[in-house]
């Protein structure tokens, strides 16, 4: 059973198109993030969601749009493509995200690396 | 000044060798010290944390960390073609105020190890 998955694995698209990916987590975990890791492979933490509660909004785009529609589950809505969105994007989930266990640490699930050209 | 440098190699060593993977920071507030690997075309995974400065081993794994130099280090002994991986440092700071305080992580950009037979 995959802790973390998130779909598609790939995504290949124009710029100036609307496009999402969702992810799952069925660890049970509080709260999930997403991450983005650019060309040169720095981890970056756009958002965080707490029990469907926004935590954290890092600077990005007001493109970038999360959704939690409940705490297992939580997508990124990105409008207008542009080029420099080409990245692979992680989603994760931790628990109990007030008071960090770090022994548990982050669950990232595989990525989705995304193509805009 | 990135807060957390860490060499993107590629280091390339025989099986059997010893490896040290390096990280040097400058946010002296950082507490939390952490090890992911990364397998190409799949999500981090923690290997190990430690809190504060020391020395944690597991198994193959020894993780040290001087917070008065600012310096991190994950030793791997006997390498195996199966290290062969992304390793990221990561670092975290209470961050926040009051019960919304979280310690979201800054991950170094990670050093490609590569084991040959």
């Amino acid at each position: 059973d995959t802790a973390v998955s998130q779909t598609p694995k790939y995504l290949v698209t124009q710029m100036g198109n609307d496009k999402s990916i969702k992810c799952e987590q069925n660890l049970g975990h509080d709260t999930m993030y997403w991450y983005k890791q650019d060309s040169k492979k720095f981890l970056k933490i756009m958002f965080s969601y707490n029990n469907k509660e926004l935590i954290i909004n890092e600077t990005v785009p007001n493109r970038f749009s999360p959704k939690s529609p409940d705490k297992a589950h939580l997508n990124l809505h990105i409008n207008s493509l542009e080029l420099g969105d080409s990245a692979v994007y992680f989603c994760a989930s931790s628990q109990d995200e007030f008071r960090l266990k770090m022994w548990d640490g982050y669950t990232f699930g595989s990525g989705t690396r995304l193509t805009v050209v | 000044q990135k807060e957390v440098e860490q060499d993107p190699g590629p280091l390339s060593v025989p099986e059997g060798a010893i490896v040290s993977l390096n990280c040097t920071y400058s946010n002296s507030a950082f507490q939390y010290f952490m090890w992911y690997r990364q397998y190409s075309r799949k999500g981090p995974e923690l290997l190990m944390y430690t809190y504060s400065s020391g020395n944690k081993e597991d198994g193959r794994f020894t993780a040290q960390v001087d917070k008065s130099s600012k310096y991190i280090s994950l030793f791997i002994r006997d390498s195996q073609p199966s290290d062969s991986a992304t390793y990221l440092c990561a670092m975290s700071a209470l961050a926040g105020a009051g019960t919304r305080g979280s310690y979201i992580p800054t991950f170094g950009r990670g050093t490609s190890l590569i084991v040959h037979p």
